[in-house]
């Protein structure tokens, strides 16, 4: 059955640092996510991404964070200058045309210290 | 703005016993509705959901949501608890014309033997 991967599992990285999380979503699918969840809170929505173009953003997506398409098959998530406050877990997804569900992959867990 | 509150952070049944996971939403309109389930070091998976047809939803491992407009509610059930059950289960709402998913907290689910 088709997956959502990520890599890295966990990334650890100093205040400061840029970092980017990686993920392929599935083969067919057409719109893809970023969520994140600081430990014990809730699952937060970062962005969406559609035909090459950010569809949607929260308020937490700021000039800090950048994502992108290179090659069709990758999807991005870029954080220039990591702060404490960016330790989470990252949660990239994507769907299909529709009110469908979104696939969700395992998360990048990022430590920053 | 869209909201879901779930009811209970932590919820424990005995195996065996009904499972009952609560789930309201605040929308103007019928939102789609959305239960995930998140087993430990796993991503969120889809245990079912409700996009404007039947209001009784049947989804995999025995859960069920049944959508009450009147109540604003989605609450999850499954009849017999099993071990396998425990994980964190969060339910999610997406408005119509969105494409971001809107999470509750999560409830923690334990089911003793």
């Amino acid at each position: 059955e088709p997956e959502v991967t990520q890599t890295p599992s966990h990334q650890v990285t100093q205040m400061g640092q840029e970092v980017i999380l990686r993920c392929v979503p599935i083969s067919n699918h057409l719109y893809f996510y970023w969520y994140r969840q600081i430990l014990g809170q809730k699952v937060e929505f970062l962005v969406s991404f559609y035909n090459n173009e950010i569809s949607e953003k929260s308020e937490i997506f700021d000039d800090q964070f950048s994502v992108e398409r290179p090659d069709g098959s990758n999807f991005t998530l870029k954080i220039r200058s990591t702060k404490l406050e960016d330790s989470a877990m990252y949660f990239c997804a994507s769907r299909v045309a529709g009110p469908y569900e979104q696939y969700f992959g395992p998360g990048t867990r990022l430590t920053v210290t | 703005a869209q909201s879901v509150t779930q009811l209970g952070s932590h919820v424990s049944v005995s195996e065996g016993a009904l499972v009952l996971l609560r789930c309201n939403y605040s929308s103007s309109v019928p939102p789609y509705l959305f239960w995930y389930v998140q087993y430990p070091n796993q991503g969120l998976q889809l245990l079912l959901k409700y996009t404007s047809a039947a209001t009784l939803v049947k989804g995999i491992n025995g859960f069920e949501a049944e959508f009450k407009k009147s109540e604003t509610s989605f609450h999850l059930t499954k009849p017999s608890a099993h071990m396998s059950d425990a994980a964190e289960y969060f339910c999610a709402v997406s408005p119509q014309g969105a494409q971001k998913l809107v999470f509750g907290q999560g409830t923690r689910l334990t089911i003793n033997p």
